[in-house]
């Protein structure tokens, strides 16, 4: 079955950190790009890094530069999404997702997403 | 890029058409816009991409139209199941990729 699964959230201190991963299943991993989404509660989505296919290249969202760093194994199959410094308003659920096929795309599969909250 | 969504709310029947509009602070390049369906507790589904590409598995009853700067999603006869709050995204290869605020399409 083609799925994303999401682990690693929780409660983490403002100021901590936290590392999300991502299991994927079903296709060849290496040939998409991949993302995480978040979603703070009751607000929309708002778009937060992508890693292309081997790694080499990523973004950040400006609200995360610095503080996130997003990265892959493809041998495993997962993705991650290390946060550090993290502030009250980073609490939100993350869901990761799959870009393009070796390049951009549209986000055509999500995980069912992990909420991260982070307390004062 | 910022992608204005109006309404913000849009209250319609079941069977009745619904048309939810996308606008750009600047051109789309090659019409790199997507949207997205999201229903409460769930991840958000993949509708249309390119602006008019429906994507694998969605209804014909769901249509894009649009380029440059205006996009409107069409949904031409309202399902129950389709109630749910709808977003835009636009895709070109440099970030960030961003979302529209999203608009909630709620049963009158």
């Amino acid at each position: 079955e083609v799925q994303l699964v999401e682990s690693g959230g929780g409660l983490a201190q403002s100021g901590g950190s936290l590392r999300l991963s991502c299991a994927a299943s079903g296709f060849i991993f290496n040939t998409h790009w991949m993302h995480w989404v978040r979603q703070a509660p009751g607000k929309g989505l708002m778009w937060v890094s992508r890693i292309n296919g081997d790694g080499s290249n990523a973004a950040y969202a400006d609200s995360v530069e610095g503080r996130f760093t997003i990265s892959r194994d493809n041998a495993k199959g997962t993705l991650y999404l290390q946060l550090n410094s993290l502030r009250v308003e980073d609490t939100a659920v993350y869901f990761c997702s799959r870009g393009g096929y070796f390049s951009f795309g549209p986000l055509d599969l999500w995980g069912p997403g992990i909420l991260v909250t982070v307390s004062s | 890029i910022v992608l204005t969504q109006s309404p913000g709310t849009l209250s319609l029947s079941p069977g009745e058409r619904a048309s939810l509009s996308c606008r750009a602070s600047e051109t789309v390049s090659n019409n790199y816009l997507a949207w997205y369906q999201q229903k409460p507790g769930q991840a958000p589904r993949l509708l249309i991409y390119g602006a008019s590409t429906r994507a694998t598995g969605i209804p014909d009853r769901f249509s894009g139209t649009g380029s440059g700067t205006d996009f409107t999603l069409t949904i031409s006869r309202l399902e129950p199941e389709d109630f749910a709050v709808y977003y835009c995204q636009e895709y070109d290869i440099s970030p960030p990729y961003t979302f529209g605020q999203g608009t909630k399409l709620e049963i009158k």
